[in-house]
């Protein structure tokens, strides 16, 4: 059975990190691209970033590129989203979720983030 | 910025049929866009109904159906159940390589 769990969520000050986790199992993690989608409660899915299956390529959606980076461990089957400069507009659940032939077939059940002072 | 615009809510009969849309702020809807459609209920993980313009997902009811219809793409209820009010969004794959999720429609059956 696939499974993927978030970790890593909490509450932080404005311009603080945060590096969120997401472990993978059930299935063989290092043939998937992995990505990352965020929601705020009771509003909207938004497509974060994600990373093909060696980790030599990321892409991210304008609102956190060159805050947010996008990595992951093949040898531990883990997924990275490490949360720079951090906003009160990136409060939201933050999923991880598999994607193969644009299908994002598998997710997690989500960390809160929630960004205040 | 790509907006993909859907309709914010949605009303349905049991038995109904009801058809969302999922379209660009600018331009138009085309398979090369891999649309997909995904139904989420509160505090739930999304779930896959359809990818690919109109490939349904593992053991997804036949009563769901993923088109491209004039310049949009388009999941079509047939027969709705009352399990089926939820929340349901459509996501689009850009050339850039980035996708973009749209604003969601609320499905009520009534």
């Amino acid at each position: 059975e696939v499974q993927l769990v978030e970790s890593g969520g909490g509450l932080v000050q404005p311009g603080g990190s945060l590096r969120l986790s997401c472990a993978a199992s059930g299935f063989t993690f290092r043939n998937y691209w992995m990505h990352w989608v965020r929601q705020v409660p009771g509003k909207g899915l938004v497509w974060v970033s994600r990373i093909d299956t060696d980790g030599s390529y990321t892409s991210y959606a304008d609102s956190v590129k060159g805050r947010f980076t996008i990595s992951r461990d093949n040898a531990k089957n883990t997924l990275y989203l490490q949360l720079n400069s951090l906003r009160a507009e990136d409060t939201a659940v933050y999923y991880c979720a598999t994607v193969a032939t644009h299908n994002f077939d598998n997710w997690g059940q989500g960390t809160l983030v929630t960004v205040s002072s | 910025q790509t907006v993909v615009t859907q309709e914010p809510s949605f009303s349905v009969s049991p038995g109904g049929t009801v058809t969302l849309t999922c379209g660009l702020s600018s331009g138009s809807v085309s398979t090369s866009y891999y649309p997909s459609w995904y139904q989420q209920t509160p505090g739930q993980a999304p779930r896959t109904l359809i990818y690919s313009t109109n490939t349904r997902s593992s053991g997804v009811p036949d009563r769901f159906s993923g088109s491209i219809l004039g310049n949009k793409a388009a999941l079509t209820i047939t027969g709705a159940q009352a399990d089926d009010e939820s929340d349901y969004y459509c996501v689009l794959y850009m050339s850039s390589g980035i996708y973009v999720f749209g604003t969601g429609t609320k499905v009520t059956v009534l």
